[in-house]
């Protein structure tokens, strides 16, 4: 099955710096693949999300790269703010059965000192 | 975005009773739907896959006959968790397929004395 992994696990980052997370999948059948933000005690909100069609997607300060030859998607945010801190979830989703299930990577914390 | 509620939000119970979570979109309606569970600082995984009207199919490790679900409308499932044990204490988390995405809920603390 999907199996995907995620890095760092923790990341540290001045205000204003920028922050990457790195995502690599297994299935090459996956073909849409979502980042989301947790914030503790909440359930998972979208941020941004790719489909394998498109190689790069920006909204604002946060953008996503894909690279399907080498299995592999970022997450990017430029000019991080201290409300940005959180723990941050990639997953690639696999059509099973008449849906498509998400498989998610294990998490990073991140945390943006002010 | 869609709304997706969950209630309670959180809930502390005795060892060996059950305990019913309710997961409603309040915005639209689908077909498919999904309870995650997520243990302290670990990733969501996947329990089972609901579809309105039929039985759930669940992953592997676990337990139908544990993890009740009843999913009668397009916008509305529940989750029992019967007989419940201090290692079923997790955040339990449900999602509805839309179109384009899959719309979480805020999550239900579950803590087995």
């Amino acid at each position: 099955g999907e199996n995907v992994e995620q890095h760092p696990s923790t990341l540290s980052v001045q205000e204003g710096d920028s922050a990457v997370i790195k995502c690599t999948y297994s299935d090459s059948a996956s073909n849409y693949f979502p980042w989301y933000k947790q914030e503790l005690g909440k359930g998972p909100q979208l941020i941004i999300d790719i489909r394998s069609n498109v190689g790069e997607k920006k909204d604002q300060r946060i953008a996503v790269t894909l690279n399907k030859t080498a299995k592999h998607f970022s997450l990017h945010i430029t000019e991080t703010q201290p409300e940005d801190s959180a723990v941050y979830f990639c997953a690639a989703s696999i059509a099973q059965g008449g849906s498509e299930k998400l498989v998610f990577g294990k998490g990073t914390k991140l945390t943006v000192n002010p | 975005g869609a709304v997706v509620s969950q209630h309670p939000s959180r809930v502390i119970c005795k060892s060996g009773t059950s305990v019913k979570i309710e997961c409603r979109s309040l915005d639209f309606q689908a077909t498919t739907m999904f309870w995650y569970r997520q243990f302290p600082k670990q990733s969501l995984m996947l329990m089972a896959t609901s579809n309105e009207g039929s039985k759930a199919t669940y992953e592997q490790g676990v337990e139908k006959d544990k993890f009740l679900i009843n999913h009668a409308s397009l916008t509305l499932s529940t989750l029992t968790v019967t007989s419940a044990h201090p290692e079923d204490s997790s955040f339990y988390i449900c999602s509805w397929s839309g179109t384009t995405e899959q719309f979480f809920g805020p999550g239900t603390r579950l803590t087995v004395l």
